[in-house]
Order: structure tokens, then sequence, then C-alpha cells
């Protein structure tokens, strides 16, 4: 069963706007840890943030803000005023403590930002 | 500062022969290392991952192995390549504390199998 949903497959945004990247998971366990990666199209998976299940704290990092709720299990991503350099594929990644800490990926959101 | 190796970059094998992806970290020890595949489209999936020296988990069962012979080495190997196992093999890295687990990626292996 998938762990991590990104019911987001693309999305098209002009530059400026702000855009949204939806995630939702799935665990049992009680200490667990969410990621976002950004994927350029060079291929390598970039790390953008990690989260704790214990810290609900709303995160931003200038244009980046990370929305995590424990009560509905998402953890979403917030890009502000978007560039054509956000242009990428975002992966959302669950990892918890029963598998060494591997990431288990969403299938990932392929963000195109157009001028 | 750590550094994790991937290569070769590119590779193009046939069906049938053999593979060998290398992976090596740099500036840390003792690390948790990890393969991963992403196949056609988007999706990234765990192959193996190691949590010490000659400690290998698999995750999905296939013709693919992997080996940690050295503490900062992590191979993948197939005795016989499929069509199927082509695809961009993903080599990644964490610190072995619980407490900061955050994965570093390599660049990243393209495989075409014809």
């Amino acid at each position: 069963a998938q762990k991590v949903t990104q019911a987001q497959t693309e999305i098209s945004v002009v530059e400026k706007e702000d855009v949204t990247l939806d995630c939702v998971y799935e665990t049992r366990d009680t200490t667990y840890y969410l990621f976002w990666y950004k994927q350029p199209p060079s291929g390598e998976l970039v790390f953008l943030i990690r989260r704790n299940s214990f810290d609900e704290q709303n995160e931003i990092s200038g244009r980046y803000s990370w929305n995590f709720q424990k009560s509905t299990s998402s953890f979403n991503f917030t890009i502000t005023a978007s560039q054509v350099v956000d242009s990428a594929v975002y992966f959302c990644a669950l990892s918890e403590s029963n598998s060494g800490y591997a990431l288990n990926f969403g299938k990932g959101t392929s963000l195109l930002v157009t001028p | 500062s750590q550094t994790i190796h991937q290569w070769p970059a590119t590779l193009v094998q046939p069906v049938g022969s053999p593979l060998s992806l290398e992976c090596t970290v740099e500036g840390t020890s003792n690390p948790n290392l990890y393969w991963y595949r992403q196949a056609a489209g988007r999706g990234l999936q765990l192959l193996f991952y190691s949590v010490g020296i000659g400690q290998i988990s698999s995750e999905v069962p296939q013709n693919l192995s992997a080996s940690r012979p050295q503490d900062r080495q992590f191979i993948l190997s197939s005795k016989k390549l499929l069509l199927s196992d082509s695809g961009f093999y993903l080599c990644a890295w964490s610190v072995s504390r619980i407490a900061k687990n955050i994965q570093y990626f390599g660049a990243g292996t393209r495989l075409s199998v014809l």
C-alpha cells in the first residue's frame, strides 16, 4: 500500500504565482520523519526539509514554507512567488523506524513554472 | 564535508550481461547506505539498505544484489540483466544515529538495458 500520496501528478503555473504541493502520509509509528526533496532535470535529489513527528511547527525558508498537520496526516509544501528555476519534480517521503529509516517516497509532483 | 560518489553516470548494457554499480561516501564513518531505483516515470523504489559492513536488507525481490565490502562502499550487482532493470539508480547515505537521518543522494547512474 502506498504510504505517501502525492495526488497532484503535474502542476503548471506562471512565474510569480504561489503554488502548494500536497502530501498525505500513512504510518502506525509514533516516531517518524517527513521529508521533501527536489529533483531538477539533472536527476540528483536535493534535500529540502526534514520534519519529525513531534514537531508540528510550520517552517519557512525564503520562498518555501511547509505545513505539517498530524490531525490530517499531511505535510504540504508551498512555494511563494514561484520562479522558473523552481521547475522540477518534488518528492515527499516518509521515514519509519522499522525500515532502517529508509525513505518511502510518494510518486512525485512535476512542477512547471513558465515565464 | 561529506560527499558521495556514484559511477558510472550512464551505462548501456545488453540483456543477460552482468552489472556492477559502485557508490562511495567520503567524510563520514559508519553511514547507513541505500540503493534506490527510479524507473520510467518518477517513482523511487528502495532496493537495499545497509546499516553496517556486510549487513544488507533487501526490500524488493529481484535479480539484483548488494554488497558492502567496506564501511563507506556500497555495490549494486546483477549476474544477468533484464530489460526491466533499466532505470535511474540512486545511492544515498545518512548518519547512523537516529537523531539526524537526512539522506543525501549521489548523482545517479542511468542504466539502459537493450
